[in-house]
C-alpha cells in the first residue's frame, strides 16, 4: 500500500499571502488529522476529518481551515500568511475502527518571508 | 497539555539496547501508549503500541509497567539510523486527538 502523500513539498510565500497544501491518504482510511511543527512549539494537532466533516479542532486561529472531499483526500488552507506560520505541516492518516494507528505524511515545510 | 513526561536527550552506544522511558502516570484505564519516533525533517513514524501488556514487533519491545503509570520502549541493538526523536503518546482510541510532548532526543553513539 502507497503511504499517506502530501504536496508540495516545500513551498516559499510572502506575508499577506494565502496558502494551499494538500493531503492523500491510504488508501482506505477515512480520516486525516493535520498538525503543525515548528521548533519552538513543536508538534500541534490542528485538525482532524472524517468522512467530509470536522471532528476534532485544535487551538489555531480562524485563518487555519481544511476540508475533506469524498475520496478521504484533505487540504488545508492558511489564509493572510505571517511570519511566525513558517513551519512543517504533517498531514497523517488512520482507519475506521476504534483503535487506529495514525500514519504520518513526509510532510509539507512552508517558509513565509 | 502533553500526558507524558520524557528525559530529553539520551545516548546509546550503537549494537546496544536502547530504552526509552515514558512517566504517564495519569493514564485513564482506557488509553492506550504509543511510540513514535521522528528522523529529522521527516513525518514521525510508528513504532508500536500498548494497553497493558508487553507488546513486541519488528522494530521495537514495549514494556508497561503493572499500574501502566510508565512504559520503556527498547530497541534491542540500537544502529545509527535509529537517531531520532522519539514520542511517547497516550491515546484513548481515534476520536482522541493526539498530543506530543517534547519527546526524547537519542543519539546513537558509533
Amino acid at each position: 500500500k502507497a503511504g499517506v502523500t502530501q504536496t508540495p513539498r516545500y513551498l516559499i510565500k510572502t506575508r499577506g499571502q494565502q496558502v494551499t497544501l494538500s493531503c492523500s491518504p491510504i488508501s482506505g482510511h477515512r480520516s486525516v488529522s493535520w498538525y503543525q511543527q515548528t521548533p519552538g512549539q513543536g508538534l500541534q494537532f490542528l485538525f482532524e476529518y472524517f468522512s467530509e466533516t470536522q471532528r476534532n479542532k485544535g487551538n489555531f486561529p480562524g485563518r487555519f481551515s481544511g476540508r475533506q472531499f469524498s475520496n478521504s483526500r484533505s487540504e488545508m488552507n492558511v489564509s493572510t500568511l505571517e511570519l511566525g506560520d513558517s513551519a512543517l505541516y504533517l498531514c497523517a492518516s488512520s482507519g475506521d475502527s476504534l483503535q487506529e494507528t495514525q500514519y504520518f505524511g513526509p510532510g509539507t515545510r512552508l517558509l513565509v518571508l | 497539555d502533553a500526558k507524558t513526561t520524557q528525559p530529553p536527550s539520551m545516548d546509546c552506544a550503537e549494537g546496544r539496547a536502547a530504552n526509552l522511558p515514558c512517566n504517564h502516570s495519569t493514564i485513564s484505564g482506557n488509553e492506550y501508549v504509543y511510540w513514535y519516533r521522528q528522523i529529522h525533517s521527516q513525518g514521525p513514524q510508528y513504532i508500536i503500541h500498548g494497553l497493558k501488556n508487553n507488546e513486541t514487533n519488528e522494530m521495537a519491545s514495549l514494556i508497561i509497567t503493572e499500574d501502566r503509570k510508565s512504559s520503556t520502549l527498547i530497541l534491542p541493538h540500537a544502529t545509527l539510523r535509529d537517531t531520532a526523536v522519539y514520542y511517547c503518546i497516550v491515546r484513548a482510541n481515534r476520536d482522541d486527538k493526539i498530543i506530543f510532548g517534547k519527546g526524547t532526543r537519542l543519539h546513537i553513539l558509533p
